[in-house]
């Protein structure tokens, strides 16, 4: 089946600095990638779409120029966390989808924790 | 192999009626979550139910029950009463404490209720 992962899979960094978060389809072209947040009760906001090769498209309330997202092939998109603060620490995970395909597939997670 | 599996691509129920959404997984970690989440067109994950490893009953939340049957390894989402605005996808989700606290998604289930 498809695989989707993510690198890396925890990271700790200082706040102020930068953290790159790499979602890869595996073994399919994922033409949308999506990429969520998860906040308490469990719920996964959706951050952002992104398109291969297009702009990604932000949800309302999500900083574009803080949270970067990059989507250059169509099996890896990359999600930039820019001067992080410890607010931004949280579960992040992206999901991928290819064509006019329903079923997305997720990757495991990435925790960023912020000190 | 498929940590968790969704078999039904789509669904359809008539109001009011109960459905059940199927939900398999896969895993030797004697400890772990078991989530379904809805997903309406917005694009938000919406978490709806919780069902532990180590929990004796059916976890219960409102119109939705999860139907655990520990041996078979699944965990079906059973929603009474279905109501329109349950039309969404639906996606099964299994965290292992004992691995990483990793994230496994199924490819979701798209429900569509009938007036």
């Amino acid at each position: 089946g498809a695989v989707v992962s993510q690198h890396p899979s925890r990271v700790i960094c200082k706040s102020g600095t930068s953290v790159k978060i790499e979602c890869r389809s595996l073994d399919f072209q994922a033409t949308t990638m999506f990429w969520y947040r998860q906040f308490p009760k469990k719920s996964l906001m959706l951050m952002a779409t992104s398109n291969e090769g297009s702009k990604a498209t932000y949800e309302q309330g999500v900083e574009k120029d803080k949270f970067l997202i990059n989507h250059a092939s169509l099996t890896l998109s990359t999600l930039t966390v820019t001067s992080a603060h410890p607010e931004d620490s949280s579960f992040y995970i992206c999901s991928a989808r290819s064509g006019s395909r329903h079923e997305q597939y997720f990757g495991p997670g990435t925790r960023l924790t912020v000190t | 192999a498929q940590k968790i599996t969704q078999t039904q691509p789509g669904m359809f129920v008539q109001e009011k009626e109960a459905v059940t959404l199927d939900c398999t997984y896969d895993t030797s970690d004697p400890s772990y979550g078991l989530f379904w989440y809805k997903q309406p067109s917005s694009g938000e994950m919406i978490f709806l139910i919780y069902q532990g490893s180590y929990d004796q009953q059916n976890a219960t939340e409102g119109r939705y029950s999860l139907n655990f049957q520990k041996a078979r390894k699944s965990a079906n989402l059973v929603i009474s009463a279905s109501q329109l605005g349950d039309s969404a996808m639906y996606f099964c989700a299994m965290r292992e404490v004992n691995t990483g606290n990793q994230f496994y998604f199924g490819t979701g289930t798209s429900l569509t209720v009938i007036p």
